[in-house]
């Protein structure tokens, strides 16, 4: 969906680098969702933000962290990347305040490869 | 535990057959259901959804879906499949008790025969 987009779209890095995935949206959503997808683990959920000040953690965040800068923008952080922190990493939005906030719309993904 | 499983983790169908893709879930509530699609190098995209109502969900594509209580499952079907079809299909859970949970199922990767 162009309306959520992500950079960068692949990168590679060596481990113990500081990495930044960016993630911008035009929907106007105020939920976020941070995703890493892993063959044949499918999706599972690094952080969400229901809006700016409201960060919750998912299934998977230890190693990560994010930010949320504004209602557009959410940020995931590796601070000390590792190889198994290699995946295709996905961001999502969700509109709470159109009564469909469980309907989730993806960014393209971004392909990270920890050497 | 909450949990959607998806059994089936390749499935091949020659073009113009049917498609069943299953998909069950564990919970004691009815949760909010859906299915998305993956092609290729791309993101997810919204197949249809489930929250009450008539069991049997239109999607596009031609892509329905039927949620049955009884078995806690949300089988994904198409009548007659493209070769275009191919991708791979995730079932996706929202469990809203409790701790929100959005959990994706392993997902299903259909082949398309020509």
């Amino acid at each position: 969906d162009a309306d959520v987009t992500q950079t960068p779209r692949n990168r590679i890095t060596k481990t113990g680098k500081r990495i930044m995935l960016e993630c911008s949206q035009t929907k106007g959503h105020d939920r976020m969702y941070w995703y890493r997808q892993d063959p044949g683990l499918g999706l599972r959920l690094i952080y969400y933000s229901f809006d700016v000040k409201d960060i919750n953690k998912g299934e998977i965040s230890d190693g990560y962290s994010v930010s949320r800068q504004a209602q557009a923008k959410f940020s995931l952080s590796l601070e000390s990347a590792i190889p198994n922190q290699t995946a295709l990493y996905f961001c999502a939005t969700s509109d709470w305040t159109s009564g469909r906030s469980n309907e989730q719309f993806f960014g393209p993904g971004t392909r990270l490869t920890v050497l | 535990a909450q949990s959607v499983t998806q059994p089936d983790i390749h499935i091949t169908v020659s073009e113009g057959a049917s498609l069943e893709l299953r998909c069950n879930y564990s919970y004691g509530a009815t949760p909010y259901l859906f299915w998305y699609v993956q092609s290729p190098g791309q993101g997810l995209q919204l197949l249809l959804k489930y929250f009450s109502g008539d069991t049997l969900v239109q999607g596009i594509k031609g892509f329905e879906a039927e949620f049955k209580r009884s078995q806690s499952s949300f089988n994904l079907r198409k009548p007659s499949v493209h070769w275009s079809d191919a991708a791979e299909y995730f079932c996706a859970v929202v469990f809203t008790s409790g701790t929100y949970k959005y959990i994706f199922g392993t997902g299903t990767r259909l082949k398309v025969l020509a």
